[in-house]
């Protein structure tokens, strides 16, 4: 089977501008949460969506943004970049959550590494 | 909410000895698991062992294993037989009754020769 996917790998910006990341999760899996990893804040959750709905979401300004497809793929955007919003962008995938079992698993893509000037 | 702390920043560990990375969590779920990441240099986060709170016994998966103790809220990652390989940034992580993973600030392995 393989594993979760993330486009572009890398990607360098200029402050104002907007990005979107793509993430396709592995086959059969229905939840995809977005992480932002910095080395001041560590890895923050952003969002998670399943089957199209974005259940959580995490403690970050509006400008960041997500969604989710019919075949579980998901973007994230960020609009009107900041210096700040430099960072690795990870998508996880799982079967399922909530279960306290096996199949809450995340399971990560290889990251999307953003680079705000 | 969830709370993960992992107290040990940095570690050295000689290669074929075992090593013992420390995470205590903290939380209101009744049902949670907890998650061991490695992360090596290139960023990637692999998953490595799960450990659910209605496990009765300790997890394991290959060199690794989990020094589950619940009433300590401990969740300690023993990695066995170290490899030059497992150099790297290791994660505890907590998820409860969303799909939100709550990560601990990671300890940063080095195996020497």
């Amino acid at each position: 089977k393989a594993g979760v996917t993330q486009t572009p790998r890398y990607l360098i910006k200029t402050r104002g501008q907007q990005v979107t990341l793509s993430c396709s999760p592995i086959s059969g899996h229905r939840s995809v949460s977005w992480y932002q990893q910095t080395p001041g804040q560590g890895l923050q959750f952003l969002f998670e969506y399943f089957s199209e709905t974005q259940r959580n979401k995490g403690n970050f300004p509006g400008r960041f943004s997500g969604r989710q497809f019919s075949n579980s793929r998901s973007e994230m955007n960020v609009s009107t970049l900041e210096l700040g919003d430099s960072a690795l962008y990870l998508c996880a995938s799982s079967l399922a959550y909530g279960s306290g079992r096996p199949s809450d698993t995340q399971y990560f893509g290889p990251g999307t590494r953003l680079t705000v000037l | 909410a969830q709370k993960i702390t992992q107290t040990q920043p940095g570690m050295f560990v000689q290669e074929k000895e075992a090593v013992t990375l420390d995470c205590t969590y903290d939380t209101s779920d009744p049902s949670y698991g907890l998650f061991w990441y490695k992360q090596p240099s290139s960023g990637e986060m692999i998953f490595l062992i799960y450990q659910g709170s209605y496990d009765q016994q300790n997890a394991t998966e290959g060199r690794y294993s989990l020094n589950f103790q619940k009433a300590r809220k401990s969740a300690n990652l023993v990695i066995s037989a170290s490899q030059l390989g497992d150099s790297a940034m290791y994660f505890c992580a907590g998820g409860g009754a969303t799909n939100k993973l709550i990560f601990g600030t990671g300890t940063l392995l080095a195996v020497q020769p």
